[in-house]
């Protein structure tokens, strides 16, 4: 069974441009969710799809923006991109349906951004 | 919004001692879990707590979730190098519509030969 998959692995970026990250979970996973991760902040979260629908959201601002597609791939997009947004974001599937416990989480491996 | 503090931050053991990191919540959790990310890696699921009071062990690791289900535990006994690694509690709330899952940030663990 495939993981969850994250793409761009890499990527630089300068200040004012935008970026989309793209996740595909573990198939049968309808449940997506997005963090930020930085050194000495841990994982941050941004949002959570399930079935298209965005749940829950973090305290980010508007620039950050997501969405997810009926075969419950993820895109997450970040837009007038700032020095503080260099990171690696991280997405997880997960099995959840519904308001139940999260279960366990699928990380993938991560896009790590740079913005100079 | 809810919180989850973790500590301490860093710890640093000789290969052989015991390891203990501690998580707290501000609200009062559904249930915690436990992730591990190895240096360069992402965080990979350990175990998942719900219930009051509860104990689990995997090996050398032991969980512990609390009373008032809002603190938690992860000991290790004689560490090993494999230790090595960032160590996550992550708290999904008890009430709420769509219940988030916070993580705390991490203790990050060394092992010294």
């Amino acid at each position: 069974k495939a993981g969850v998959t994250q793409t761009p692995r890499y990527l630089i970026k300068t200040r004012g441009q935008q970026v989309t990250l793209s996740c595909s979970p573990i198939s049968g996973h309808r449940s997506v969710s997005w963090y930020q991760q930085t050194p000495g902040q841990g994982l941050q979260f941004l949002f959570e799809y399930f079935s298209e629908t965005q749940r829950n959201k973090g305290n980010f601002p508007g620039r950050f923006s997501g969405r997810q597609f009926s075969n419950s791939r993820s895109e997450m997009n970040v837009s007038t991109l700032e020095l503080g947004d260099s990171a690696l974001y991280l997405c997880a599937s997960s099995l959840r349906a519904g308001n139940l416990n999260t279960g366990e989480l699928f990380f993938g491996e991560g896009s790590r951004l740079t913005v100079l | 919004g809810q919180q989850v503090m973790q500590i301490p931050q860093y710890q640093h053991v000789q290969e052989g001692e015991d390891f203990t990191t501690y998580c707290n919540s501000s609200t009062t959790l559904s249930n915690i879990q436990w992730y591990k990310q190895r240096p360069g890696g992402h965080p990979v699921f350990l175990i998942q707590l719900v219930k009051s009071g509860e104990v689990k062990k995997q090996k050398r690791l032991t969980f512990q979730f609390g009373e008032a289900k809002k603190n938690s535990s992860l000991h290790i006994t004689a560490t090993q190098t494999t230790d090595v690694g960032t160590y996550f509690c992550a708290g999904q709330s008890s009430s709420g519509s769509a219940r988030q899952l916070t993580f705390g940030s991490g203790t990050q663990l060394t092992v010294l030969p």
